[in-house]
């Protein structure tokens, strides 16, 4: 089975803090993806990457940055959190450019930030 | 305007009982459909995935149905167990890949 594991269920941090989201795959899985999820307003894309080193911006990138080093591990950067980031972060991975492939969910971050 | 309306935006079950929720999306070009299933304080996990040419799939007591035509999806639960008791996130697919969600089913089943 696809596992996709993220470093934190639950966070806290203080606003103006760099956060760091961390997201690890073990499925060789091209694709990377970050999404935050709020009530009333179903899941929106931040960030995702198709390779190495390489990333585009989703829908709602502004206060986000990503990082991808290795095929497996695709981190989400809040360079200063703010209140209005307090959310549900879920990362997900898939296989290859296009095509029907699902996307595989890790658990997600609960992150508040005071 | 959300390209992707689900209906109802929750519903309440009796364990045992079927019920069918909707799925009507605006999305072209069109590619897939998908419904998921996430159970609280869980991530989303995929239940089917259909494209263009089928217009219906099932997974043990879960089966999608796809309308092309009229842009319509819909997810029967047969024969609900309190298990079911889950938000259904119905996701589609346009024509360069980029995922549209709905804002999810919320179902409750009680015994």
């Amino acid at each position: 089975d696809v596992k996709v594991t993220q470093s934190s269920r639950y966070l806290v941090k203080r606003t103006g803090e760099k956060v760091f989201l961390e997201c690890v795959q073990d499925m060789d899985h091209e694709n990377m993806f970050w999404y935050r999820q709020d009530p009333g307003l179903g899941l929106r894309l931040i960030y995702f990457s198709y390779d190495v080193k390489m990333k585009e911006k989703g829908d709602i990138p502004e206060g986000y940055s990503v990082s991808r080093e290795k095929k497996e591990r695709f981190s989400l950067i809040l360079e200063s959190a703010s209140t209005n980031q307090t959310s549900m972060y879920l990362c997900a991975s898939s296989f290859h450019r296009g095509g029907n492939q699902p996307q595989h969910f890790g658990d997600g971050t609960r992150l508040s930030i005071l | 305007k959300n390209q992707v309306e689900q209906s109802p935006q929750s519903l309440i079950i009796l364990e045992g009982k079927n019920c069918t929720l909707q799925c009507n999306y605006t999305v072209s070009p069109f590619s897939n459909l998908r419904w998921y299933k996430q159970d609280t304080g869980r991530g989303p996990v995929s239940l089917t995935i259909m494209t263009f040419s089928e217009n219906t799939k099932s997974n043990g007591r879960y089966t999608a149905t796809l309308d092309a035509d009229t842009k319509q999806s819909s997810l029967h639960i047969t024969a609900s167990q309190l298990s079911d008791s889950a938000s259904y996130i119905c996701v589609v697919a346009g024509g360069n890949n980029r995922l549209a969600f709905g804002k999810g089913n919320q179902v409750v089943v009680i015994p």
